[in-house]
């Protein structure tokens, strides 16, 4: 069990560019939840899945971010136009169901310059 | 919504000494409670889950300690180690909801 895979490990775009990151989930997970890190903010909930349906993007920054998950074993997070303030580390976690252990990635790290 | 609240953001602790990170919640109806380990560059390590039915848990190491009465949720090292020094995260779940973090609580173990 390799646990879930995030790639790339470290990405650095130009402001303006477009960032994709992808997650691969456990095998067998139904639940992929994408969550920001940040210094200042902590870890802030952005979006989850479940049996690759969008359940919640209640913490999804309207504009410029978006999430899929095209089949059961990855998804990704795209963000259109980066910009500085969207530096940080991107997390994937999976679960068996909602209310099961949560098993998170290693992370992106975005550096948007 | 749920906001938690973690103190202290940073610890020094001597080696073989103890040392307590003490969460805050807002809602009271939240279900599940969890600790997590973070070392650098490294993803989220759950230490433990705490259900609201059970108030003493104990780990290698540690015991997680829940007050649903003052609303705190509580990690404490016994006999810290140099293994011990990451960067520790409470969060909240509230039934179908995501979890709710705290902002950390940088720990290092020092000889």
């Amino acid at each position: 069990n390799a646990g879930v895979i995030q790639t790339p490990r470290h990405k650095v775009t130009g402001k303006g560019q477009e960032a994709t990151l992808w997650c691969e989930p456990i095998s067998g997970h139904s639940a992929v939840f994408w969550y920001r890190q940040t210094i200042v903010q902590g870890l802030e909930f952005l979006t989850y899945f479940r049996n690759q349906a969008p359940i919640d993007d209640s913490g999804m920054p309207k504009e410029r971010f978006s999430a899929q998950m095209p089949n059961q074993s990855h998804s990704t997070l795209k963000i259109q136009s980066t910009q500085p303030q969207d530096s940080a580390v991107y997390l994937c976690a999976s679960s068996q169901g909602q209310n099961s252990d949560y098993t998170f990635g290693s992370g992106t790290r975005l550096l948007v310059i | 919504g749920e906001q938690v609240e973690q103190r202290p953001p940073h610890l020094s602790v001597r080696e073989g000494d103890s040392a307590v990170i003490i969460c805050t919640y807002t809602d009271p109806n939240s279900y599940y409670f969890f600790w997590y380990k973070q070392e650098p560059g490294a993803g989220l390590q759950l230490l433990m889950k705490v259900f609201s039915s059970t108030e003493i848990n104990e780990g290698q190491g540690f015991t997680v300690l829940l007050n649903k009465k003052d609303k705190q949720l509580s990690l404490n090292l016994t006999a810290a180690h140099p293994g011990d020094s990451a960067v520790y995260f409470c969060a909240v779940k509230f039934y179908a909801q995501g979890l709710t973090f705290g902002l950390g609580t940088r720990v290092s173990v020092f000889p």
